[in-house]
């Protein structure tokens, strides 16, 4: 089983809600990431969780705050966010330290407009 | 600095005949390749990877891959389309010897449009 589950699909908010984006995996992965996709692009990394530490933030605004509660669930804080930042949001899982095995599992995403 | 190129942003291909997306790399040290699809409003879905060994790698829905280290390219390809394969492929490379994160650079994606 190689699944990954976000919730909600779909999230529509103002730019002064406080909203989450939830991920689950239950594949043993303990490398889990988030990323931002535009329409026909390729997604662009935004944090990297390895053993629930948080490993790689690409200079993300603090308007996102991930969590990684524990190994199986990863979450997403937005709070005050911009138009421009209605986007598709991925989260992906891997093994992690075992490099032949590090392949990314993506969840379906949440499709999130921001008015 | 790593980069991945898909030099065609679409490639259209009837039912029934060969399918090839293209990728070519530029990278410091040895390459992990990996191709994903994404269907409309879809999650990236993993078709195959190459990390050493054969360097013909035979991944999921009848697609396979050849790794070029010469010509540092890893084409994509489908004896035979069909329709359902319409889809966006990424193209995307890591190098562990100077990446400790998993990060994955992708290319910048071909639309594969396959008519009946």
């Amino acid at each position: 089983d190689t699944e990954v589950t976000q919730t909600p699909k779909h999230l529509v908010m103002g730019m002064t809600n406080k909203k989450s984006l939830k991920c689950e995996q239950h594949m043993g992965h303990r490398a889990m990431y988030w990323y931002k996709q535009k329409a026909k692009k390729p997604p662009e990394l935004m944090f990297v969780y390895s053993y629930e530490k948080l490993s790689i933030n690409e200079s993300v605004p603090s308007r996102f705050s991930p969590e990684c509660p524990n190994s199986s669930l990863l979450n997403l804080h937005l709070h005050a966010l911009q138009p421009e930042d209605s986007a598709l949001y991925l989260c992906a899982s891997s093994h992690f330290g075992q490099a032949t095995k590090e392949t990314q599992y993506f969840g379906p995403g949440t499709r999130l407009l921001v008015l | 600095a790593q980069s991945v190129a898909q030099p065609e942003d679409q490639v259209n291909v009837a039912e029934g005949n060969p399918l090839t997306v293209k990728c070519t790399y530029s990278v410091s040290g040895n390459p992990y390749l990996f191709w994903y699809v994404q269907y409309p409003n879809r999650g990236l879905q993993f078709l195959l990877k190459y990390i050493t060994g054969d360097n013909l790698v035979k991944g999921s829905y009848g697609f396979e891959a050849e790794f070029n280290k010469s010509q540092t390219s890893f084409h994509l390809k489908k004896p035979s389309a069909l329709v359902s394969d319409s889809a966006l492929y990424f193209c995307a490379v890591r190098v562990p010897a100077t990446d400790s994160w998993g990060k994955l650079q992708f290319g910048a994606g071909t639309q594969v449009v396959v008519t009946p």
